[in-house]
């Protein structure tokens, strides 16, 4: 069946420090792929995605390579920012059969700090 | 109010109540979801309602009853829970039930005691 891995959190950063969250999945095909972060006390969001290989997406100083090659899509981010932190998930779609079922990794606690 | 909006926020019952969890969108999507999150594991998918349809329900036990009265509205009821149910039970909704984004309310904290 499908499924994503993330590296276990808490993932502690200094202001300005540069961020990476791994992030691996297995799937036939070629699933679509998606970062949704969530803030405190909040659903939720999609942050970036990409649906075909070698895409890369991003959003808000964010980052994101779909890799068939190695079955990842790490998030990265050159600068972060107190106000990055969050719980952020790694998710996939299947590419058939699946309808709009996401899976979804454990999730990925980033805290920021100045 | 705009987005997806779930009532109560936190809920406390016992395990001989019944009690029922709401989700409103205002985004005229025409999927709905229901999500269960527990500490440490991923996202559980619940429940997919497209157009009031149900089209999904992922072995979930009969303890939980969805409802979907319309594309706007989406119901989870529950009776006789047990305490492994504690959770943050989330809402979703999408254009289609083959739409890329979901978009998700933040949740309401159940706790079984």
């Amino acid at each position: 069946g499908n499924s994503v891995t993330q590296m276990e959190g808490p993932v502690t950063l200094s202001e300005e420090a540069f961020l990476t969250i791994n992030c691996t999945y297995t799937a036939t095909g070629y699933p679509s792929l998606f970062w949704y972060v969530q803030y405190p006390g909040e659903g939720l969001q999609l942050l970036l995605k990409a649906t075909k290989a070698d895409d890369k997406g991003s959003n808000k100083g964010f980052e994101a390579t779909y890799r068939k090659e190695t079955t990842s899509f790490h998030l990265e981010k050159g600068s972060v920012q107190v106000s990055d932190s969050a719980v952020y998930f790694c998710a996939l779609r299947p590419v058939t059969g699946g309808g709009n079922k996401l899976t979804f990794g454990t999730g990925t606690q980033l805290k920021v700090e100045l | 109010e705009t987005g997806v909006t779930q009532t109560p926020r936190h809920l406390v019952m016992g395990m001989t109540n019944k009690k029922s969890l709401k989700c409103e969108q205002h985004l005229g999507h025409n999927a709905m979801y229901w999500y269960k999150q527990s500490a440490k594991k991923p996202l559980e998918l619940m429940f997919v309602y497209s157009l009031e349809e149900r089209v999904e329900n992922n072995s979930v036990p009969s303890r939980f009853s969805p409802e979907c009265p319309n594309s706007s509205h989406l119901f989870l009821h529950l009776h006789t829970l047990q305490p492994e149910d504690s959770a943050l039970y989330l809402c979703a909704s999408s254009r289609g039930s083959n739409s890329d984004e979901q978009f998700f309310g933040p949740g309401t904290r159940l706790t079984v005691l």
